[in-house]
């Protein structure tokens, strides 16, 4: 069974911080995603990477970065919290394949002050 | 431009009832589509995609490539379908990114 991990489910920052999040995935899976989900907009696309080092930019990236130096962990960063960043977070991976099945992480709610 | 739109927020039903959650796209190739669920206090998961043609918990949804839609279907709605619905989009086969739609909150009611 595909298990996807955050590493917070709830984390509160101040405007201007640094923030990460961490997201590991344990089957091998070539390609990682990071999006945000907000009520009304649904999920949007951050930021993609289909293999180590390698990222493209989703519908949103403006204030994100990404990093992705092992195949296993993909790591959203905030370079300077705002509070319109405040919102949940959701990691997924998926094989890469024709059809294939995106599997998520529980999510991290950030809540920017 | 690609999108997927899911026209209600929230539909609610009783229990028993057919349900059909409404999803349109606008894509210019041969779409690949699928329905994410999301239950109370657990994660976002796949329930099914067009290419499977399969039957999971009841539901079913057809792709309907002239009116461009993929609707979810279930005869009969149970309480603990209750939950968050996602329809999303593949984006072309040269990649694995995806269009999700808005969402709609289903509830049944006992």
């Amino acid at each position: 069974d595909v298990k996807v991990t955050q590493s917070s489910r709830y984390l509160v920052k101040r405007t201007g911080e640094k923030v990460f999040l961490e997201c590991v995935q344990d089957m091998d899976h070539e390609n990682m995603f990071w999006y945000r989900q907000d009520p009304g907009l649904g999920l949007r696309l951050i930021y993609f990477s289909y293999d180590v080092k390698m990222k493209e930019k989703g519908d949103i990236p403006e204030g994100y970065s990404v990093s992705r130096e092992k195949k296993e962990r993909f790591s959203l960063i905030l370079e300077s919290a705002s509070t319109n960043q405040t919102s949940m977070y959701l990691c997924a991976s998926s094989l890469g394949s024709v059809g294939d099945t995106q599997y998520f992480g529980p999510g991290t709610r950030l809540t920017v002050l | 431009a690609q999108r997927v739109t899911q026209p209600e927020k929230l539909l609610s039903v009783f229990k028993g009832a057919p349900v059909e959650l409404k999803c349109n796209y606008s894509y210019s190739g041969s779409p690949e589509l699928f329905w994410y669920v999301q239950y109370s206090r657990q994660r976002l998961q796949l329930l099914l995609r067009h290419i499977s043609r399969e039957s999971i918990k009841g539901f079913t949804a057809d792709l309907n490539k002239g009116e461009t839609s993929f609707h979810l279907k279930k005869p009969f709605a149970q309480e603990e379908d209750s939950a968050m619905y996602y329809c999303a989009l593949r984006r072309g086969s040269g990649t694995y990114k995806y269009i999700f739609g808005t969402g709609t909150r289903l509830k049944v009611l006992a």
